[in-house]
C-alpha cells in the first residue's frame, strides 16, 4: 500500500523568509500523482500545487514550488516569501492507479506558522 | 460558478439518530469521496464513488453509508452505529486522473 509521510508535525518561520515542508512517498508504481493542499483553520482544502511523476521540470505556482526527487521519494514544497497568511495546515497527497480504486493518501500534515 | 457545495455547515446529532451530509457538485465530476478529520490529524477516507450506482468503502466506512444515484450527489449518513461521530467532514471530487481533488467547505458534526 502506498503510503506518505510528513515528519515536521510542525513549523514555524519568519515573515518574508522561505521555508521547506517535508514529504516523502512510497511507491511501486512508475505513474502517480502527487499534491500539496493548505487547510486554514477555517478548514477548507486549498490546492496549491502538482508534480507528476513523468514531469521533467519542478512545479511552480507563484510563490509555492515544489522540489522533487524522483530517486528519492520527495517531493517537498517550498514555500518563498513567508506572508502571515500562509500560517495553515498543509497536507501532501499523492495518487496513482496502483490505489485500490484511485483514491488519494494524505500525509498527517505540517502545522506552519508564520512569525511577524 | 464551478464548484462543491456541502450542508449544513454545523449539524448536531442526538444519540441513537441518523443524521445525512449533503455534497453536490456542479463539476461533471465521475470521482466523489468523503474524508473525516478529527482536530488536529489527516483526512481519513470513508467512502468513495467513481461512478454512478457505485461506491467503495475507504478506511474508516464502519457507521457510515453512502448513494451515488446522480452524477453530482453523494450524500453521507451517519448512523448511529458511529459511535463518536464528532468530527468535521470534508467532501470532495476529481475529474481526470492528474487533477486535484475539489473540496467542499465541510461540515463539523457534533453528539448533543
Amino acid at each position: 500500500a502506498q503510503k506518505i509521510t510528513q515528519t515536521q508535525p510542525g513549523m514555524f518561520v519568519q515573515e518574508k523568509e522561505a521555508v521547506t515542508l517535508d514529504c516523502t512517498y512510497d511507491t511501486s508504481d512508475p505513474s502517480y500523482g502527487l499534491f500539496w493542499y493548505k487547510q486554514p483553520s477555517s478548514g477548507e482544502m486549498i490546492f496549491l500545487i502538482y508534480q507528476g511523476s513523468y514531469d521533467q521540470q519542478n512545479a511552480t505556482e507563484g510563490r509555492y514550488s515544489l522540489n522533487f526527487q524522483k530517486a528519492r521519494k520527495s517531493a517537498n514544497l517550498v514555500i518563498s516569501a513567508s506572508q502571515l497568511g500562509d500560517s495553515a495546515m498543509y497536507f501532501c497527497a499523492f495518487y496513482s492507479r496502483d490505489n485500490y480504486g484511485q483514491n488519494f493518501v494524505f500525509g498527517p500534515g505540517t502545522r506552519l506558522s508564520v512569525l511577524p | 460558478d464551478g464548484g462543491i457545495t456541502q450542508s449544513p455547515k454545523y449539524l448536531f446529532r442526538k444519540e441513537g439518530q441518523n443524521v445525512t451530509l449533503s455534497c453536490e457538485q456542479n463539476l461533471n465530476h465521475d470521482a466523489m469521496y468523503w474524508y473525516r478529520q478529527d482536530p488536529g490529524q489527516g483526512l481519513r477516507l470513508i467512502y468513495y464513488s467513481q461512478i454512478v450506482n457505485d461506491f467503495q468503502k475507504g478506511d474508516i466506512a464502519e457507521g457510515y453509508s453512502v448513494s451515488r444515484e446522480k452524477k453530482e450527489s453523494f450524500p453521507l449518513t451517519v448512523t448511529s452505529a458511529q459511535k463518536n461521530p464528532t468530527a468535521f467532514y470534508l467532501c470532495a471530487s476529481r475529474g481526470q486522473s492528474n487533477q486535484p481533488q475539489h473540496f467542499g467547505d465541510g461540515t463539523r458534526l457534533s453528539i448533543l
